[in-house]
């Protein structure tokens, strides 16, 4: 069971906005480690979209955004399109497991 | 452009070992990086595995720990996953990731994974 908890899922229509929330505890994003966060289209390979919180990797478009505050994180996608349709993950690091961990990912559905 | 390839046998008996190799291209696993593994059941979640450093540290999952080894071949390019005493539980899509040696440590490239089934 993964210590970093998001929304199974979340929708939007065309041109909306969603949010998709990452929450841990004071061992992981509440100790200050980074988050960062992948997109997984389906049957492919997780991808880096969002690094060290709210930064975006080379080629990442800036509907893509980040930010950290507390225990938890948000990913926010502005102007969704229907290529945006994925599974989402966030991951930081866990003192108390000593290990990196992911999120229990979300699915974004464009309505 | 660094690229990862997963290679090794897609089907593992249970109770056997699973042995896993990735090919480092377009780059050197001797840079300052770290190669991990991480897996992903069919239709669950990511799971990180452990990595390896290429002057042979690792760091290890601690509820995979005692299964686990992690090794890198510098000659070939390549490091390579061993996980014993599979279980059903262990069938997924294996991964292969770089993570650069940084504060950050963010997995910023990905093999295309390859699926290992436990199976008799």
């Amino acid at each position: 069971q993964s210590v970093l908890t998001q929304p199974p899922s979340v929708s939007g229509a065309p041109g909306q906005r969603v949010t998709i929330s990452c929450t841990g505890s004071s061992s992981n994003i509440g100790a200050g480690y980074d988050v960062h966060w992948y997109q997984q289209l389906p049957g492919t390979a997780p991808k880096l979209l969002i690094y060290g919180n709210s930064n975006r990797p080379s080629g990442v478009p800036d509907r893509f955004s980040g930010s950290k505050s507390g225990t938890s994180a948000s990913l926010a996608i502005s102007g969704l399109q229907a290529e945006d349709e994925a599974d989402y993950y966030c991951q930081s690091y866990d003192s108390s497991l000593s290990g990196y961990v992911f999120g229990t990912g979300t699915k974004v559905t464009v309505l | 452009q660094v690229q990862l390839q997963e290679s090794g046998p897609g089907l593992v008996k249970p109770s056997g070992t699973l042995s896993l190799t990735c090919a480092v291209s377009g780059g050197s696993i001797s840079s300052s990086n770290w190669w991990s593994w991480v897996r992903q059941p069919p239709g669950k979640g990511l799971e990180w595995i452990g990595e390896i450093y290429h002057s042979g540290s690792t760091n290890y999952n601690p509820s995979l720990k005692s299964r686990v080894t992690i090794s890198v071949d510098k000659s070939k390019n390549q490091f390579s996953l061993k996980l014993s005493s599979v279980t059903a539980a262990d069938t997924a899509v294996y991964y292969c990731a770089r993570a650069p040696d940084t504060k950050l440590h963010a997995f910023d490239i990905w093999g295309q994974g390859t699926m290992v089934t436990v199976s008799s």
